[in-house]
């Protein structure tokens, strides 16, 4: 039973242009939302968070938006750049005072230079 | 900081054999979490630690995993006797708190023959 659900497995874009990465989830009872970026033959690396109880938030060219009613939260690079091609983990938190984090299957994404 | 630090980087053993996974969290982090990673299910969580005592081991697959955090430096996976089945790359993690997730360590890519 996936509760994360990242249903593309890969995207291509272009360099400069916008890249957007969807994740679903299903349990309401999550309360924030990660995304890590992972380079071959190395760990995810923490990229992006954004709490329940927003439904935005911004680092730079990294904007993770947040839908409860739709439980959909997407992750926009602008532009996107070739040292941004990585697979990219949505992860969600349960609201039970752990640190406990449910992945998705990644999106692999691939900018072209 | 070394960051988290595992051993070793590749494991290749014959089905039947004893393998043992190790981590070194980083210093001051107080929770520790082993997880898989395979195409089908992405990032699955086996277990992790709170203070080296086992919090949820519901992940784990079977009997024949065990894990073990004897003090707050140093923790093991083993899986014995291994089985092709648990080939993958099995990542370990800790966090001391917060909302900016877990460091990951870079992984022991496992490949059962």
């Amino acid at each position: 039973d996936q509760q994360v659900k990242q249903n593309s497995p890969s995207l291509s874009v272009q360099e400069g242009r916008i890249s957007i990465l969807n994740c679903d989830y299903t349990n309401s009872m999550f309360d924030y939302f990660l995304w890590y970026k992972k380079y071959p033959a190395e760990g995810p690396t923490f990229l992006i968070s954004i709490s329940s109880i927003k439904d935005k938030n911004e680092d730079g060219r990294f904007t993770v938006f947040l839908n409860k009613s739709a439980k959909h939260l997407s992750l926009h690079i602008v532009p996107s750049q070739p040292g941004d091609s990585a697979v990219y983990f949505c992860a969600a938190h349960l609201t039970s005072g752990t640190y406990k984090y449910i992945f998705g299957t990644g999106t692999r994404l691939k900018v072209l230079a | 900081d070394a960051g988290v630090i595992q051993s070793p980087r590749h494991e290749v053993t014959e089905m039947g054999q004893e393998v043992t996974l190790r981590c070194k969290p980083i210093s001051g982090h107080n929770s520790l979490f082993w997880y898989r990673q395979t195409m089908m299910r992405g990032l699955e969580l086996l277990i992790y630690f709170n203070n080296n005592v086992p919090i949820d081991d519901s992940g784990m697959p079977e009997d024949r995993f065990s894990a073990k955090m004897p003090n707050a430096s140093f923790s093991t996976l083993k899986i014995q006797p291994s089985e092709p089945r648990d080939s993958a790359v099995y990542f370990c993690a800790s966090i001391i708190g917060g909302v900016n997730g877990y460091t990951f360590g870079s992984g022991t890519r496992l490949t059962v023959v």
